[in-house]
């Protein structure tokens, strides 16, 4: 089952926050973010395991809510350079290193 | 270190030829994995490679085959090619340990027509 990712799209003023969101229908063992630009490869950014804390990556953090099968990834402060469509994909129990992806959130960040 | 290097990035084909994409890992990877990308349905895993063997397989028909060699490059071959078959091709190579990042090549943009 295809993870929902919501928004779909956003626009941002530099310096705004963004939160977007990632959620399951079936129990979560891990949740993958990766962020792709225009004409390149998806870049990696962080991994949330089940049972596990909040990571964050530069002024990127992310969340794992067990109880409600979904992820957050919260964007502060965005930079220029946060443009770009993020993806999270989403591993559940036996059906280790198979990762089931969003159709992507669009992110525009503009001065 | 070098990325993961996807040849050719660009192919145009005609429905029902066959064609084989390439992925050479970053080195010390034994992972790689291929996923075809498109807009309406995004990411879609194909299938997984490890030390020559597959490890993993997404919900593609058997058009769709794969291997890996002892070097961990890895090919990726579908035969008579569809016109859904349009997509961009994306492989990733990691470690291949539990929750390891994956480093994506560029990719393979295939266009039949």
């Amino acid at each position: 089952q295809q993870p929902v990712q919501s928004p779909q799209a956003v626009i941002l003023r530099e310096g705004e926050d963004a939160v977007i969101n990632c959620s399951s229908s079936k129990a979560l063992y891990s949740v993958h973010w990766y962020r792709q630009k225009h004409g390149e490869a998806p870049v990696f950014l962080m991994i949330l395991l089940k049972g596990g804390e909040q990571k964050g990556h530069e002024k990127i953090s992310a969340s794992f809510n067990e109880k409600k099968q979904q992820s957050s990834l919260y964007l502060t402060a965005s930079q220029l350079s946060y443009s770009g469509t993020y993806f999270c994909g989403t591993e559940h129990a036996g059906n280790n290193r198979k990762l089931i992806w969003g159709l992507g959130t669009s992110l525009a960040v503009n001065p | 270190k070098a990325g993961v290097t996807q040849t050719p990035r660009y192919l145009i084909k005609t429905r029902g030829q066959q064609v084989t994409l390439s992925c050479s890992p970053i080195s010390g990877h034994r992972s790689v994995s291929w996923y075809q990308q498109t807009p309406g349905q995004g990411l879609q895993f194909l299938f997984e490679y490890f030390s020559e063997t597959q490890r993993n397989k997404g919900n593609f028909p058997g058009r769709f085959s794969g291997r890996q060699f002892s070097n961990s490059r890895s090919e990726m071959n579908v035969s008579t090619l569809e016109l859904g078959d349009s997509a961009l091709y994306l492989c990733a190579s990691s470690f291949g340990g539990m929750n390891t990042e994956a480093f994506f090549g560029q990719g393979t943009r295939l266009t039949v027509v």
